[in-house]
């Protein structure tokens, strides 16, 4: 059974701070997801990671994935109080069956001033 | 274009009564999924509909729940009998057949007393 653990499941950062969220799983899968939920809104979706050693950047906001490893990073550059949220990586189980994703339990991050 | 719509957005019910929960996806996305995190837990998988065909209802808790998605288009889901234990926040999403982007709606909070 495919499980996914993120870590810290809490973070509290100071403005300005950089900080990486972990998240390692248990079996093979080359599509991971990471997304960002703010209180009562929808996920959004942040980055889509399709192979191993991909790399996506956006703002403040970066993330990686080793394959071989089983572990997707996600890290924050220079938090600012707008990166306060909850942040999921989510994992595609192999085969041909898509959309059964496996998410982590979230990352609350706090930021701040 | 307008994202995943869900309704409604909070619904407070009684032990034992019959709650439908409703999904509209994005226009054209014939890939829909229905996901639900309970509190405390992990965002779990219930099931996927491809246009009106169930492809993987393999998340499904138990009877109690019914998914329909007539025509193809918007998608239903039943609780009936609700117990305590389906209370949480159920997130609908879809996709196109073949993209690996998935868009969440804004998610129904259910509390059962």
């Amino acid at each position: 059974e495919l499980k996914v653990e993120q870590n810290p499941l809490f973070l509290s950062m100071q403005e300005g701070k950089n900080y990486t969220i972990y998240c390692n799983y248990s079996t093979t899968s080359d599509r991971l997801y990471w997304y960002r939920q703010d209180p009562g809104k929808s996920l959004e979706s942040l980055f889509v990671l399709l192979s191993n050693g991909a790399v996506k950047q956006e703002g403040r906001l970066m993330a990686s994935l080793d394959t071989k490893a089983r572990l997707s990073t996600l890290h924050i550059t220079a938090a600012v109080h707008d990166l306060s949220a909850t942040y999921f990586c989510a994992v595609d189980p192999p085969g041909e069956s898509q959309g059964n994703l496996i998410f982590g339990k979230g990352t609350k991050l706090s930021v701040k001033p | 274009e307008a994202g995943v719509t869900q309704f409604p957005s909070h619904s407070v019910i009684e032990k034992g009564q019959t709650v439908t929960l409703r999904c509209d996806p994005i226009s054209g996305h014939d890939n829909l999924y229905w996901y639900r995190r309970v509190m405390g837990k992990e965002i779990k998988f219930l099931l996927h509909f491809v246009k009106e065909s169930k492809q993987d209802e393999s998340g499904m808790p138990n009877n109690r729940f019914l998914a329909e998605r007539t025509g193809g288009t918007y998608s239903t889901l039943k609780v009936q009998p609700a117990e305590l234990e389906d209370s949480g926040v159920y997130f609908c999403a879809s996709s196109q057949v073949g993209d690996y982007g998935y868009t969440f709606g804004s998610g129904t909070r259910l509390t059962v007393v």
